[in-house]
């Protein structure tokens, strides 16, 4: 029972280089999610998408792009890199609707030298 | 727009004692309630949730949550906590008209003594 399935674990990239983090859920959820994490910032939501075809901007979007795939798959782009966005991503699906609890995957740590 | 605010970045507690982690939000609109947990180098659980009915809510490993409207709040206790139980927490809110985004807090970190 896989869950929520985040790739690469860790990453360590260079100014202005450009990456993609893949996730993947296989609970046949509607909805799914990317967030930063931060100490002392909690996480905070990049973007997310209700459904399948559907993608909006969260909190911190800027510097980001996604794509939602198919229902199971959610991609995360960096374009740019920079070093602020050193963080811990974190992936997340739910069934649809604001009384959904999230799934978290386990994360991948990117590091912006 | 939505807030939740976490009073106690970190909270040192000795093994057995009780333990409250405290939360307020705030809201124009009803809203649903939630505490993660999260262990080192891994993501969020579920700890519990508040959506309607009862204000006094139990979730895993003995904790549980009450939901106090009127002080916009929604603390976490435990009567008797163990050194597994060191962790971070994290307490968040949804909007009933925001689809499932949730918007978090900035956490609490419980360590346990033994």
């Amino acid at each position: 029972n896989a869950g929520v399935t985040q790739t690469p674990k860790f990453q360590v990239l260079k100014t202005g280089q450009s990456m993609t983090l893949q996730c993947a859920q296989d609970m046949n959820h509607n909805s799914m999610y990317w967030y930063r994490q931060d100490p002392g910032m909690g996480l905070r939501l990049i973007y997310y998408s209700a459904s399948e075809g559907t993608t909006d901007k969260g909190e911190v979007p800027n510097g980001y792009n996604v794509s939602r795939l198919n229902k199971r798959e959610f991609s995360l782009r960096l374009e740019s890199a920079a070093p602020s966005q050193t963080s811990v991503y974190f992936c997340a699906s739910s069934r649809q609707g604001s009384n959904s609890p999230l799934h978290f995957g386990n994360g991948t740590r990117l590091t912006v030298t | 727009a939505q807030s939740v605010t976490q009073l106690d970045s970190q909270v040192p507690v000795f093994e057995e004692a009780p333990v409250e982690l405290r939360c307020n939000y705030s809201s124009s609109v009803s809203v649903y309630l939630f505490w993660y947990v999260q262990y080192p180098n891994q993501g969020l659980q579920l700890l519990l949730k508040y959506l309607s009915g009862s204000t006094l809510v139990k979730g895993i490993n003995g904790f549980e949550a009450e939901f106090n409207k009127s002080q916009t709040s929604f603390h976490l206790r435990k009567p008797s906590v163990h050194i597994s139980d060191t962790a971070e927490y994290f307490c968040a809110v949804s909007e009933n008209n925001q689809g499932g985004k949730l918007i978090f807090g900035q956490g609490t970190e419980l360590s346990v003594k033994p």
